[in-house]
C-alpha cells in the first residue's frame, strides 16, 4: 500500500535558523498537501501542490515537489517562536490508466510530521 | 463561528461501552472525512462521505466502527465495544465543493478507554 514517510522526526533550531522537512511517497501522488499542527490543536492547511517541480512560496515557507510527484520538501527561513508545531505532508495517490498508486480513490495518506522545536 | 465544530470535546469510557461522537462540517461543505490521531503520529484516514454518501471506508477499520452522515449536513461515528487501542483523538475535516482540496479540520473529540 502507500506510504508516505517524512524527515526527520523531530529538529530543534535556534531562532533565526534555516529549518527543511522531507517527505517521500512510496508511489507517484497526484497532489500534496502541507499541515501544521501546533501543540494541541487540530491540522491547519498551508499549501496543496499539483504539478510536477512545481514551487511555491509563503513568506519565509518554500514548498517544492518533486519531478516524480513523489517527493516533497518544506523549507522555513530564519525560523520564529511562531513557527513552533508539527509539520505534516500529506499525499493523495494517482491514477495510470486503469491502476490507482493511493490507498483510496479519496484517502489522504499523511507522513508520520516533523516537530520542530525553536529555541529563543 | 463558522468552523467544524466536534462534540464531545472528551470522552472517557469504559472497555466494552459505546461511544459516538458528532461532527457539524462548515456549512457550504459537502465533503466530510474522518480521521484518527494517536501521539507521535499524523491523521489515519477512517471514512469519507460526499453529500449522504459514504464513498470510501479505510481497510484497516474493525466493523465495529460505523458513521453516518443522514442528511448530508453532520456526521456521527460510533464505536461499539469500545477496547482500550481505541484511545486517540478522533477528527473530523470537511472540504467545499468542487476541485479545491484544502480539508479543514475540527479540534477533535479525544477518546480515553479505561
Amino acid at each position: 500500500g502507500q506510504q508516505v514517510m517524512q524527515i526527520p522526526q523531530y529538529q530543534h533550531v535556534q531562532e533565526g535558523e534555516d529549518f527543511t522537512t522531507y517527505c517521500n511517497s512510496s508511489t507517484t501522488l497526484s497532489n500534496i498537501q502541507w499541515y501544521k499542527q501546533r501543540p494541541g490543536g487540530h491540522p491547519v492547511f498551508l499549501i496543496q501542490l499539483v504539478k510536477s517541480g512545481e514551487v511555491k512560496k509563503q513568506k519565509r515557507l518554500t514548498f517544492q515537489f518533486g519531478e516524480a510527484k513523489k517527493n516533497s520538501s518544506l523549507h522555513i527561513t530564519a525560523t520564529q517562536t511562531t513557527d513552533v508545531g508539527t509539520y505534516f505532508c500529506a499525499g493523495q495517490g494517482s491514477w495510470k490508466g486503469v491502476v490507482y498508486s493511493g490507498a483510496g480513490s479519496y484517502q489522504l495518506t499523511f507522513g508520520k510530521g516533523t516537530k520542530l522545536s525553536v529555541i529563543p | 463561528d463558522t468552523g467544524v465544530s466536534q462534540n464531545p470535546r472528551h470522552k472517557i469510557t469504559k472497555r466494552g461501552q459505546n461511544v459516538t461522537f458528532r461532527c457539524d462540517p462548515i456549512s457550504e461543505h459537502n465533503r466530510l472525512y474522518w480521521y484518527r490521531q494517536t501521539l507521535g503520529q499524523g491523521p489515519e484516514f477512517l471514512t469519507y462521505f460526499q453529500n449522504e454518501a459514504q464513498l470510501e471506508k479505510s481497510r484497516l477499520l474493525s466493523d465495529r466502527f460505523s458513521a453516518e452522515r443522514p442528511k448530508g449536513s453532520f456526521s456521527t461515528l460510533e464505536i461499539q465495544r469500545t477496547e482500550q487501542g481505541d484511545s486517540a483523538m478522533y477528527l473530523c475535516a470537511s472540504r467545499p465543493p468542487g476541485g479545491l482540496y484544502e480539508q479543514y479540520f475540527g479540534p477533535g473529540t479525544r477518546l480515553t478507554v479505561t
